[in-house]
C-alpha cells in the first residue's frame, strides 16, 4: 500500500525554466515530508524538507509547497539547471517511532541545455 | 569526514544461496536504516537500529532477512536462501538520532542480483 505517491515517472524541463514536481500522500499523520535527490550509482541525498505545520519551505532555487487538505506536496526549481537532472523521491515520516522514510517511486527530472 | 559506505557495490548470486550485506555508518550516528529499491519501484524500508537494538523488524519481507548491529557500528543485512524476487538495490542510511527532524544519510546501495 503506497502512502506516497509521484504519479509522474518523469518531466523535462528547459534549462532556466521553473520544474514543478509533485507528490500525493494518503497518511494524514505524517509529521515531515522530505525531498531526496538521487543520481546515478549513488544513494540518495537529502535536498530540502518541510514541516507539516508549515506551507512552504524556500532553500536557495529550491522551494518547497505542502498543502494539507489535498494532502498534495510540491518541490519547485527555479531556475532549473542540467546538473539537476537526476530522480527525485518525495518522503514522509512520522513523528514517532522508527522515523523511517516512506518514500514515493520518484520522478526522473531532465533539464535540457 | 566519510560518508556511509556500503559493501559489496555488486553481488550476483545463484538461486538459494545465503548474502551478506555491511553497511558502515557515519561516525557517532545512533541511528540506522536498511532499505531496498526494487525496479521501478520506491525505497522501501526494511529496519532500523537504535544502537544495537532492533525495535522493530515488521518491516522484513520473510523470516530469510535478518540484521544485526555490533557496537554501535557497523551493520550486515543477511538473506538466508535468496530467491529472484530479493534482486534489488539495498540501501543503508544513517542519522544521528531517530529523531524525526534529523537527516538520514544514505550510502550508495549494493545492487543485488539472484539468477
Amino acid at each position: 500500500d503506497q502512502q506516497v505517491k509521484q504519479n509522474s515517472p518523469s518531466l523535462s524541463v528547459q534549462e532556466g525554466r521553473i520544474s514543478i514536481l509533485n507528490c500525493d500522500y494518503t497518511n494524514s499523520m505524517f509529521d515531515y515530508f522530505l525531498w531526496y535527490k538521487k543520481y546515478p550509482a549513488e544513494g540518495p541525498t537529502f535536498l530540502i524538507s518541510i514541516s507539516s505545520i508549515k506551507d512552504k519551505n524556500e532553500d536557495g532555487r529550491f522551494t518547497v509547497f505542502l498543502n494539507k487538505s489535498a494532502k498534495h506536496l510540491s518541490l519547485h526549481i527555479v531556475p532549473s539547471q542540467p546538473g539537476d537532472s537526476a530522480v527525485y523521491f518525495c518522503a514522509g515520516r512520522f513523528a514517532s517511532g522508527a522515523n523511517n522514510l516512506f518514500f514515493g517511486t520518484g520522478t526522473r527530472l531532465t533539464v535540457i541545455p | 569526514g566519510a560518508g556511509v559506505s556500503q559493501s559489496p557495490s555488486n553481488k550476483v548470486t545463484e538461486k538459494g544461496k545465503d548474502v551478506e550485506l555491511r553497511c558502515d555508518p557515519i561516525s557517532g550516528h545512533t541511528a540506522l536504516y536498511w532499505y531496498r529499491q526494487s525496479l521501478g519501484q520506491g525505497l522501501e524500508f526494511l529496519i532500523y537500529f537504535q544502537g544495537n537494538s532492533a525495535p522493530d523488524k515488521s518491516g522484513l519481507p520473510s523470516d530469510r532477512f535478518s540484521a544485526e548491529r555490533t557496537g554501535g557500528s557497523v551493520s550486515t543485512l543477511t538473506i538466508q536462501r535468496t530467491q529472484q524476487e530479493d534482486s534489488a538495490v539495498y540501501l543503508c542510511a544513517s542519522s544521528p538520532s531517530v529523531t524525526s527532524t534529523d537527516t538520514q544519510y544514505f550510502g550508495p546501495g549494493t545492487r543485488l542480483t539472484v539468477l
